[in-house]
């Protein structure tokens, strides 16, 4: 079946260094990724959705400075969290349309900012 | 962020017992799904739901797409320990289309004790 392959499963970076998250969909095209956020004990929350080749729709409330996101192929999506903040530590979580009906998830980043 | 009201938020049971949960929604959905997610993992689908009134099982998972469309429920009969993880409803609206987002449910932590 499909694969979102999520790279790092978890990062611990200094405040103020950025971080970048990689999606990847090893089996099949992904012309859009959602990205989610999740805060321990709460649900996913949808930051921003890719689409290849063109310029991502970031929810309201979420930083298009602070998390650049680039869709640069069919196959690759990346989320960079820039000048990180303990705040910032989260699940963050990307998911790719497949087929007609269903979605796949990647295995999620745990990022810790120190 | 848009969410879901999901209830109960966390459920303590013993091995063996039947569980149910639900959700709701001020809006309609034309597709609800239900994930399970483990700690430090990304959530995987447990139930597709495609039409309204639709019952769907899956093993000792049952799940049926409220008459209404604004509501669903999950079922897990005879409960197992490896049962035990946080199962997130999330909700579609647009139909015909792969890419729309979902929206998720705020989680039903299960408990289950041998």
């Amino acid at each position: 079946g499909a694969v979102v392959s999520q790279h790092p499963s978890w990062v611990i970076c200094k405040s103020g260094t950025s971080v970048k998250i990689e999606c990847r969909s090893l089996d099949f095209q992904a012309t859009t990724m959602f990205w989610y956020r999740q805060f321990p004990k709460q649900s996913l929350m949808l930051m921003a959705t890719s689409n290849e080749g063109s310029k991502a729709t970031y929810e309201q409330g979420v930083e298009k400075d602070k998390f650049l996101i680039n869709h640069a192929s069919l196959t690759l999506s990346t989320l960079t969290v820039t000048s990180a903040h303990p705040e910032d530590s989260s699940f963050y979580i990307c998911s790719a349309p497949t087929g007609w009906y269903g979605y796949t998830f990647g295995s999620g980043t745990r990022l810790t900012v120190v | 962020g848009q969410q879901l009201n999901q209830s109960p938020q966390s459920m303590f049971i013993q091995e063996g017992e039947d569980v149910s949960m639900n959700c709701t929604s001020s809006s309609i959905f034309n597709t609800w799904l239900w994930y399970k997610q483990d700690p430090g993992e990304g959530p995987v689908l447990l139930i597709a739901l495609y039409k309204a009134g639709e019952l769907t099982s899956n093993g000792r998972l049952t799940a049926q797409f409220g008459i209404t469309r604004k509501d669903s429920f999950l079922n897990i009969s005879a409960s197992i320990p490896s049962d035990v993880g946080i199962y997130f409803c999330a909700g579609r609206k647009s139909e015909g289309s792969a890419t729309n987002k979902l929206i998720f449910g705020t989680g039903t932590l299960l408990a289950v004790q041998p």
